[in-house]
């Protein structure tokens, strides 16, 4: 299992401006990944966080707007770039670990609200 | 990964009805995972179906594989008003990329 956590877990930011998220998990993970979630909705994968390397963006979903860092296997973080009120939601990060099932463990969420 | 769709959105029992939700693909999948997530709440991971035709049992939660690996289905036997939350599908197909379906978000009254 991991436990993976966020920070900040909640924030209210002005447009235009940015917000990094980050994410800490407890052990190395072989895959890490950035979600968002409209409140009473579904996810959406942003992007998968390779580490070393440039993310995978979804359709959708660019580098300019959400750039993506991963230094190590533990380790993520998430900028939500020139922001505004469309971009509030929750952003999720999670890991799949190397276990016997593909599940994934999900932080609590960085709650953003743009004003 | 592929569009899943579940039904259906919202679902409101008393508290000992028994309650079911579905998804559907229009692809087959690999494998299917399923999560809740309780209000204010992450997803939890439940279960990973992944045989053609499976049927895994998790205390009073039946899950089901279709045989053509197009559908899924939930069971919740005897409600609880500890089963309030959302439950998700998640197309597993591509590899650690999970592809959510809609939901069904529970409500157990008392």
């Amino acid at each position: 299992s991991a436990v993976i956590s966020q920070k900040p877990s909640r924030d209210i930011c002005q447009r235009g401006t940015s917000l990094t998220i980050q994410c800490q998990v407890d052990s190395q993970v072989t895959m890490m990944f950035w979600y968002r979630q409209q409140p009473g909705q579904s996810l959406t994968l942003i992007a998968t966080a390779n580490q070393g390397s440039e993310a995978t963006y979804e359709s959708g979903f660019v580098i300019d707007k959400f750039p993506i860092s991963r230094p190590n296997l533990t380790f993520s973080t998430l900028t939500v770039s020139n922001m505004s009120p469309e971009d509030s939601s929750i952003y999720l990060c999670s890991a799949l670990t190397s276990g016997l099932y593909n599940e994934q463990f999900f932080g609590p969420g960085t709650r953003l609200t743009v004003l | 990964g592929q569009q899943v769709m579940q039904i259906p959105q919202y679902q409101h029992v008393q508290e000992g009805e028994d309650f079911t939700t579905y998804c559907n693909s229009s692809t087959t999948l690999s494998n299917i995972q399923w999560y809740k997530q309780r209000p204010g709440g992450h997803p939890v991971f439940l279960i990973q179906l992944v045989k053609s035709g499976e049927v895994k049992k998790q205390k009073r939660l039946t899950f089901q594989f279709g045989e053509a690996k197009k559908n899924s289905s939930l069971h919740i036997t005897a409600t609880q008003t500890t089963d309030v939350g959302t439950y998700f599908c998640a197309d597993g197909t591509s590899y650690g990329k999970l592809t959510f379906g809609q939901g069904t978000i529970l409500t157990v009254h008392p």
